[in-house]
């Protein structure tokens, strides 16, 4: 059957590291996804990519990057990990623009 | 501005009565869907419904049912004879034209025994 994963599904990291969590769907969906969760504010946007080699910022896309190198994967890039940015992480894929959002188990991120 | 409004934070009622969530939208958009999304406790979201705008049509779906009002910008769901296991978080969402997803807050919902 076809799902979405991420890895890793917990992660501790410190102040200032870079982190990269993985999402990877076998959908062979156009359209992922990266949101975060936290309390308050229900799920808020980070980073999105309609195809390979294409990716558009969210509502919250500062300190955060991804890249599109195939279709399957979409990686989100911490590139300093902040406190701000605990949080739990979800990856969603879907067939087109206004088509469901499927999503993955989701990452809990604590940074110290 | 485009948005979601889940005004009921969190919801407590007891096993089998019948509980609304509330979902109110705001767009610009003649063309646009909206959603609703469970989290149980697990974390994990799943799908339940989708709508777009020119279906005005209610639905259900056994004890579920969706309320979509144009007139007043707003797409509720109520749960009918509540049971322990839809104790969750709902999520209402709202895709339109600029191609971005928009959540509520998501309401908590308990339903105790």
């Amino acid at each position: 059957d076809a799902e979405i994963t991420q890895s890793p599904r917990h992660k501790i990291t410190e102040t200032g590291r870079q982190v990269t969590l993985a999402c990877h769907q076998t959908w062979n969906h156009n359209n992922m996804f990266w949101y975060r969760q936290d309390l308050g504010h229900g799920l808020r946007l980070i980073h999105y990519s309609y195809g390979v080699q294409d990716t558009n910022k969210g509502e919250v896309s500062d300190g955060y990057s991804v890249s599109r190198s195939n279709t399957e994967d979409l990686p989100l890039t911490l590139e300093s990990a902040a406190s701000s940015q605990t949080s739990v992480y979800f990856c969603a894929s879907s067939e087109s623009m206004a088509d469901t959002q499927y999503f993955g188990p989701g990452t809990r991120l604590t940074v110290l | 501005a485009q948005k979601v409004t889940q005004a009921q934070t969190e919801i407590s009622v007891v096993e089998k009565e019948d509980v609304t969530l509330d979902c109110v939208y705001e767009t610009r958009d003649t063309t646009y869907y909206l959603f609703w999304y469970k989290q149980p406790p697990s974390g994990e979201l799943v799908f339940l419904i989708r709508r777009n705008s020119f279906d005005e049509q209610n639905e259900i779906s056994g004890r579920y049912s969706w309320n979509f009002q144009k007139s007043t910008s707003s797409f509720n769901f109520t749960i009918t004879a509540s049971q322990v296991v839809d104790s969750a978080v709902y999520f209402c969402a709202l895709w339109f034209t600029g191609n971005q997803f928009y959540f509520g807050t998501g309401t908590s919902l308990t339903v105790i025994p």
